[in-house]
């Protein structure tokens, strides 16, 4: 069963400063995707990645996956408070492209 | 564009009442899925709906069922509910190709009491 762990569960952070989410997941999949959550609200697709090696950007967030590792990372550069939200992965199924499976989030604050 | 659109937005029902809740895809896309959101936890996959079929379903009890009409629209219903459904109900559509992302709607947020 495809499994999504995400870490850390909780991120308190100080405008300026830089820090790395990480998702983890147990099987091969052909897709990952990021998204953001504000309180109350549905998700917003931030990232999708697709190969090994594929990083992208936008603004201050950085997003790259390694497949061979089962791993991504969302990078956060000079973290603002507009940045506070909850940030999922979430990864494709391999027997379900619509199916996907979400890490339980981090939820990150972002103090002045 | 409309993005996509889920009614109710809120709804409260009292245990052991059914639930309907609609979801109207983005204009060309052809499937539609659904998860439930419980708070402080990931989404997870209820069902997904391709051409009026069902492609796939989650770790759902048999209370959960949904359907897609010939516009692409689709309707979750729940039936007998319990306080564990009490969640935010999401939808999301996509064109199901191999390279295309799905989109979430709103949400439909449901107490059940």
């Amino acid at each position: 069963e495809l499994k999504v762990e995400q870490n850390p569960l909780f991120l308190s952070m100080q405008e300026g400063k830089n820090y790395t989410i990480y998702c983890n997941y147990s099987t091969t999949s052909d897709r990952l995707y990021w998204y953001r959550q504000d309180p109350g609200k549905s998700l917003e697709s931030l990232f999708v990645l697709l190969s090994n090696g594929a990083v992208k950007q936008e603004g201050r967030l950085m997003a790259s996956l390694d497949t061979k590792a089962r791993l991504s990372t969302l990078h956060i550069t000079a973290a603002v408070h507009d940045l506070s939200a909850t940030y999922f992965c979430a990864v494709e199924s391999p027997y379900n492209n619509n199916d996907m499976r979400f890490g339980a989030g981090t939820r990150l604050t972002v103090k002045p | 564009d409309a993005g996509v659109t889920q009614s109710p937005t809120h709804l409260i029902k009292t245990r052991g009442q059914h639930v309907t809740l609609r979801c109207s895809p983005i204009s060309g896309h052809k499937s539609v899925s659904w998860y439930q959101q419980v708070l402080g936890q990931g989404p997870q996959f209820i069902f997904q709906y391709y051409e009026k079929e069902e492609r796939g379903r989650g770790n759902f009890p048999d209370r959960f069922s949904a359907r897609q009409f010939p516009n692409y629209s689709s309707e979750l219903n729940v039936n007998a509910l319990l306080l564990g459904d009490s969640a935010l109900y999401l939808c999301a559509s996509s064109l199901f190709t191999v390279d295309t992302e799905a989109f979430f709607g709103q949400g439909t947020r449901l107490t059940v009491v």
